[in-house]
């Protein structure tokens, strides 16, 4: 059974900071992985798909990467912002497109 | 904008009684997710559609639970009889077949007291 685990569970940095958010998998089988945003309340937002044939994919101050054979991908934040503070999400994607989801990471970003 | 709209937001209801979501996908999109989020589980897939077809319940306790997409444009979602351990988010994401991005609806916060 995949199992996601996101570390650290919970981070805290002052503004302008870049900072390194990790998700590992137990199963490599995967067909791709996918970072979210959740807010307070809110649902979830799709930040960054990675295709199980990249190595990574960038999206303005956010990229992130995927080793699929060591089961783990990163979300890089560059020039953290207060705006950015938010739970943070992985998830693998597997067959028929079933998502499993890590715990996530919840982050603050101090001005 | 297209969006993924569920309701209702809040539901607050007694053990016992019957709790029905609704969620309505984006127009035009063949796949229809349920998903539920607790502090201790977090998020976990609960039942997946394609083309209105349930193909995938294998996350859903059979005995309370069921999930129904009557058209395309309406999924539902029944607890009956609700319990207080059924107190969670109740998210619905839809999506395309072969494209693996799914959009989440804001959710339904369920309290059953």
């Amino acid at each position: 059974k995949q199992e996601v685990t996101q570390i650290p569970a919970a981070l805290s940095v002052p503004e302008g900071e870049n900072l390194v958010l990790n998700c590992s998998f137990t199963d490599s089988a995967i067909y791709n992985l996918q970072w979210f945003r959740q807010d307070p309340g809110k649902g979830l937002t799709s930040l960054l798909l990675i295709q199980s044939s990249q190595r990574e994919q960038t999206s303005g101050r956010l990229n992130a990467s995927l080793d699929k054979s060591s089961g783990r991908s990163t979300l890089y934040i560059a020039a953290s912002q207060p705006g950015d503070s938010a739970t943070y999400l992985c998830a693998v994607i597997q067959g028929a497109q079933k998502l499993v989801f890590g715990q996530g990471t919840r982050l603050t970003i101090n001005p | 904008d297209a969006r993924v709209t569920q309701t209702p937001r809040h539901k607050v209801t007694e053990m016992g009684q019957e709790v029905t979501m609704r969620c309505q996908p984006i127009l035009g999109h063949n796949t229809v997710f349920w998903y539920r989020q607790t502090m201790m589980q977090g998020l976990e897939l609960l039942a997946y559609f394609r083309n209105r077809a349930p193909l995938d319940d294998s996350g859903m306790p059979k005995d309370r639970f069921s999930a129904e997409m009557p058209d395309a444009t309406l999924a539902t979602l029944k607890i009956q009889p609700s319990e207080p351990r059924d107190s969670a988010v109740y998210f619905c994401a839809s999506g395309l077949v072969g494209v693996y991005e799914q959009y989440f609806g804001p959710g339904t916060r369920l309290t059953v007291t």
